[in-house]
């Protein structure tokens, strides 16, 4: 059974370019949660989908970020007009959505903005 | 003040030593705990769960105190493969299920 599964791994823009970040769950699983680390701190949460549906987005910033998790296909984590500051190892995990919510996570994209 | 507070650390111990970590939540309403590790660049891994009745698995034991609002992960018998970050994390639940992580004790297990 395959983990969940992320890419690109590394991602390089230029401020102002689009970041796109995919995650596909692992199989079964049909909760989607996107985390953002940034150098030297704790991951902190952005976003929770189910298909079709954003459930929770209140760690999400207010500009630039979206998320979707569409019927087919992956989740994509979308980062419009990218700034320095949005350097980052972004984690996708996953989960089946049990009473104990035990999440797992992708490998994870580190985004670097030049 | 912070919703997951770990000892900052680091922890530096020799091997087959007995390590103990502690954290704490803000939140009274929290359900769900676990331990997670992270190793350097990597993404976090689930260790293991934290229920009230307190759990063990192998050299890891982990409690839970609801009315402190405290938890802990003992690792006995540290072997050099466990030198990590230890990660603190509580989920509120009730409709969403996001994790707040603390931001975790590195631990260094030296030969």
């Amino acid at each position: 059974n395959a983990g969940v599964m992320q890419n690109p791994r590394h991602l390089v823009r230029r401020r102002g370019q689009e970041a796109r970040l995919r995650c596909s769950p692992m199989k079964g699983h049909s909760h989607v949660y996107w985390y953002r680390q940034l150098p030297e701190e704790g991951l902190k949460f952005m976003v929770y989908l189910q298909k079709e549906n954003i459930i929770d987005e209140s760690g999400m910033p207010k500009e630039r970020f979206s998320a979707e998790f569409p019927k087919e296909g992956p989740s994509i984590l979308r980062i419009q007009q990218v700034v320095r500051g949005d350097s980052a190892a972004y984690f996708c995990a996953s989960s089946p959505g049990s009473y104990y919510n035990e999440q797992f996570f992708g490998p994870g994209t580190r985004l670097t903005v030049l | 003040r912070k919703e997951v507070e770990q000892d900052p650390g680091p922890f530096n111990v020799p091997e087959g030593a007995t390590v103990a970590f502690n954290c704490t939540y803000s939140n009274s309403a929290s359900q769900s705990f676990f331990w997670y590790r992270q190793d350097c660049r990597k993404e976090p891994k689930l260790l293991m769960s934290v229920y009230s009745s307190g759990n063990e698995d192998g050299r890891f034991t982990a409690q839970l105190n609801r009315a402190s609002q405290y938890i802990s992960l003992l690792i006995r018998d540290s072997k050099l493969s466990d030198s990590a970050t230890y990660l603190c994390v509580v989920s509120v639940g009730g409709g969403s299920e996001k994790l707040v992580f603390g931001k975790g004790t590195k631990l260094t297990v030296n030969p």
